[in-house]
């Protein structure tokens, strides 16, 4: 069964860091690109970065700079450093794979992320 | 910076059809595929179109994509509605290298 798994969500300060995890299940994890996108309660969808099969990384304007994607295919595993964390960085953080057909066509349940003092 | 334009909120009738557009802000929204998901509240959106208008394994044919390049915009539009098709659709699309979503337009089947 093709899944992510999510893991590394929780509370933390202003200011603060965290690392996210995604363990890929079920597929060839290194022959996909990458992404997280995050949901704040009751709003929209939000790209936050995505990483190529070769390791290029793109992020929006809003998290550059803070935020860094990285993969490690050998362990199968997809990670977000987020630094500088701020309180509209507080939203549910999916991994999400971009399929072949060009779409984000497998998602994880989501770890929740709250910046808060 | 390139974004897409979704109406918060739409409403129609079950057996009725609805269409959700979604309008780019700036260049050709034809020069990138746009996709379409659905989400239903606590699960994680799954995809109903790709490709403009490519359906995936297991959508049923109700739901139908397009664009119209006149007016820069990508259309759902969903026919015979049915109450478990009220959820929140987002588009999607890509500027250079970075995913772009609309805003989301909540569909209410009533």
């Amino acid at each position: 069964e093709v899944q992510l798994v999510e893991s590394g969500g929780g509370l933390v300060q202003p200011g603060g860091s965290l690392r996210l995890s995604c363990a890929a299940s079920g597929f060839t994890f290194s022959t996909y690109d990458m992404h997280w996108v995050r949901q704040a309660t009751g709003k929209g969808l939000e790209w936050v970065a995505g990483v190529r099969t070769a390791g290029e990384a793109n992020y929006p304007g809003s998290v550059k700079g803070r935020f860094t994607i990285s993969r490690e295919n050998a362990k199968n595993s997809l990670y977000l450093q987020m630094n500088s964390l701020r309180a509209g960085d507080t939203a549910v953080y999916y991994c999400v794979r971009w399929g072949y057909l060009s779409f984000l066509d497998v998602w994880g349940q989501g770890t929740t992320v709250t910046v808060s003092s | 910076n390139f974004m897409l334009t979704q109406p918060h909120s739409v409403s129609e009738s079950p057996g009725k059809t609805v269409t959700i557009s979604c309008t780019g802000s700036s260049g050709s929204i034809a020069s990138n595929y746009v996709q379409w998901y659905q989400q239903r509240p606590g699960s994680a959106p799954t995809t109903v179109i790709y490709g403009d208008n490519q359906r995936p394994s297991g959508v049923p044919d109700r739901f139908s994509g397009s664009i119209d390049s006149s007016s820069n915009s990508a259309s759902l539009t969903i026919s015979g509605l049915k109450t478990e098709d009220e959820a929140h659709y987002y588009c999607q699309s890509y500027d250079s290298s970075n995913v772009v979503f609309g805003g989301g337009t909540k569909l209410t089947v009533l």
